[in-house]
C-alpha cells in the first residue's frame, strides 16, 4: 500500500505570496492532519480533517488554512507568506481519528 | 493542558550497544496513546511503537521496547543492538482517547550511532 505523498517538496516563494500545499493521504484513510516543522518550535500541529470537516485547528493565524475533499485528498494553504512560515509542513493520515498517524516525507518550504 | 518533554537533546552510543531515551508526560487524562517517533536525516517520519495507557505490558518492536511507568508518566524507548540506521531525531508523542484531538509531540532527542 502506499504511504502518504506530499507535493511539493521544495518550494521556495517570496514574501507576500500564498502557497498551496497537497497530501494524498494512503489508501483508506480518513483523517488528515498537518504540522510545520521549524528548528526552532519543533513540531506544531497546524490542523485536522475527518470527512471534508476541520476537526481540531492549532494555535496558527488565519493565513493558514485547509481544506479536505471527499476522496481525502487535502490542501493546506498560507497567505500573505512571511519569512517566519520557512518550514517543514507534514502531513499525516490516520485511519480514524484516534488511529496512529502515518507521515509524508514534507513538504519544504523558503521564504525569501 | 498536555505537556510532553524529552530532557535529552543529545544522545550518542556505539553501534551494537543499547541506548534508552526518556520521556515524561503531564495530563490528568487516564487513557491515551504514547508513541515514539522516529525522523532520520532523510525526514520522512516513522513510527517505531505505541502504547495504549490500559495495557500494562511494555510494547515492542524487534529491538525497539518501551517501558511505561504510568504512575510516574513516564515513556521511555530502549534501543538494543543499535545499528547505524537508527541514527535520527526520535520524538515521544502523546494523543488523548478522546476524539478531535491532536497528537502533541516532545521536543526530539538526536541520537546518534558510532560505528
Amino acid at each position: 500500500k502506499a504511504g502518504v505523498t506530499q507535493t511539493p517538496r521544495y518550494l521556495i516563494k517570496t514574501r507576500g505570496q500564498q502557497v498551496t500545499l497537497s497530501c494524498s493521504p494512503i489508501s483508506g484513510h480518513r483523517s488528515v492532519s498537518w504540522y510545520q516543522q521549524t528548528p526552532g518550535q519543533g513540531l506544531q500541529f497546524l490542523f485536522e480533517y475527518f470527512s471534508e470537516t476541520q476537526r481540531n485547528k492549532g494555535n496558527f493565524p488565519g493565513r493558514f488554512s485547509g481544506r479536505q475533499f471527499s476522496n481525502s485528498r487535502s490542501e493546506m494553504n498560507v497567505s500573505t507568506l512571511e519569512l517566519g512560515d520557512s518550514a517543514l509542513y507534514l502531513c499525516a493520515s490516520s485511519l480514524d481519528l484516534q488511529e496512529t498517524q502515518y507521515f509524508g516525507p514534507g513538504t519544504r518550504l523558503l521564504v525569501l | 493542558a498536555q505537556t510532553v518533554t524529552q530532557s535529552q537533546p543529545e544522545m550518542s552510543v556505539q553501534e551494537a550497544e543499547t541506548v534508552t531515551l526518556s520521556c515524561t508526560y503531564d495530563t490528568s487524562e487516564n487513557n491515551y496513546y504514547l508513541f515514539w517517533y522516529k525522523q532520520p536525516p532523510s525526514r520522512q517520519m516513522i513510527l517505531v511503537i505505541r502504547q495504549e495507557a490500559y495495557k500494562q505490558q511494555n510494547a515492542t518492536e524487534n529491538r525497539f521496547s518501551v517501558n511505561f511507568q504510568k504512575a510516574a508518566k513516564s515513556f521511555s524507548l530502549k534501543i538494543s543492538d543499535s545499528q547505524l540506521g537508527d541514527t535520527a531525531m526520535y520524538f515521544c508523542a502523546f494523543m488523548k482517547e478522546t476524539s478531535y484531538d491532536k497528537v502533541i509531540f516532545g521536543p526530539g532527542t538526536s541520537l546518534s550511532v558510532i560505528p
